[in-house]
């Protein structure tokens, strides 16, 4: 079966520093992988996507990028926090090339807190 | 571009009572899927049920169905014989059909409270 590692659970960040979030999927081959943010209390807001490896698109002009290094493994990274990139972030796979219709798997999901 | 609105930010029903979240989307596609996601306060987004928009007929997961309305781009859900595990937020997303990227579209979520 499928699964996805999302990792830290938790972090505290002051401003100014870098981060780098990681997640991981096992148990399937060629996903697309997403990185989502959900403000509190409200939907989710689509930050980047890839579809294959090497292969980022970004639908939000900010201070975070994305990475994938690998075929089931995406990055979240910041060289420089800002107090705004505070909140819950979610990484998300779906299947790939023809499952039009496969809903998203999501991870556990990080709590950012820069401060 | 596509948008989803979810006009309920809040709901409440009774334990084993029925109860329907309300979605509507705007799309110019003819090809998508709509989904319901629940998140509980563990925050763990799980898949509810979806529905294929080329496919008449209301798609049903045990408890929970949807009553999709095409042309008025309407995408309820409907919860029977609610359970307190039910207690959750609840989203409506859209997918386009015809991209391999398969970007999902979210509405703000409906905070669902089930009493004893």
């Amino acid at each position: 079966s499928q699964t996805i590692h999302q990792w830290p659970a938790t972090l505290v960040q002051p401003v100014g520093s870098p981060l780098s979030l990681e997640c991981t999927v096992e148990g399937t081959s060629n996903p697309n992988l997403y990185w989502y943010r959900q403000a509190a209390g409200r939907g989710l807001q689509l930050l980047f996507y890839s579809v294959d490896i090497g292969q980022i698109s970004s639908e939000v002009p900010q201070n975070l990028s994305a990475s994938r290094p690998q075929d089931r493994q995406f990055i979240l990274s910041s060289k420089k926090l800002l107090l705004s990139d505070s909140g819950f972030y979610l990484c998300a796979w779906s299947g790939g090339m023809g499952s039009y219709n496969s809903p998203l798997h999501f991870g556990n999901g990080t709590r950012l807190t820069v401060t | 571009a596509q948008t989803v609105t979810q006009s309920q930010p809040e709901m409440s029903v009774q334990e084993a009572e029925t109860v329907t979240l309300s979605c509507t989307y705007d799309t110019s596609e003819s090809d998508y899927y709509l989904f319901w996601y629940k998140q509980p306060p563990s925050r763990q987004m799980i898949l509810v049920i979806r529905q294929e928009a080329y496919k008449q007929q209301n798609a049903t997961e045990n408890r929970f169905s949807v009553n999709f309305q095409k042309a008025a781009k309407s995408f309820s859900l409907k919860i029977s014989d609610s359970q307190l595990g039910d207690a959750a937020m609840y989203f409506c997303a859209y997918r386009r059909g015809d991209t391999n990227a398969g970007k999902s579209t979210f509405g703000d979520g409906t905070t669902l409270t089930v009493k004893p």
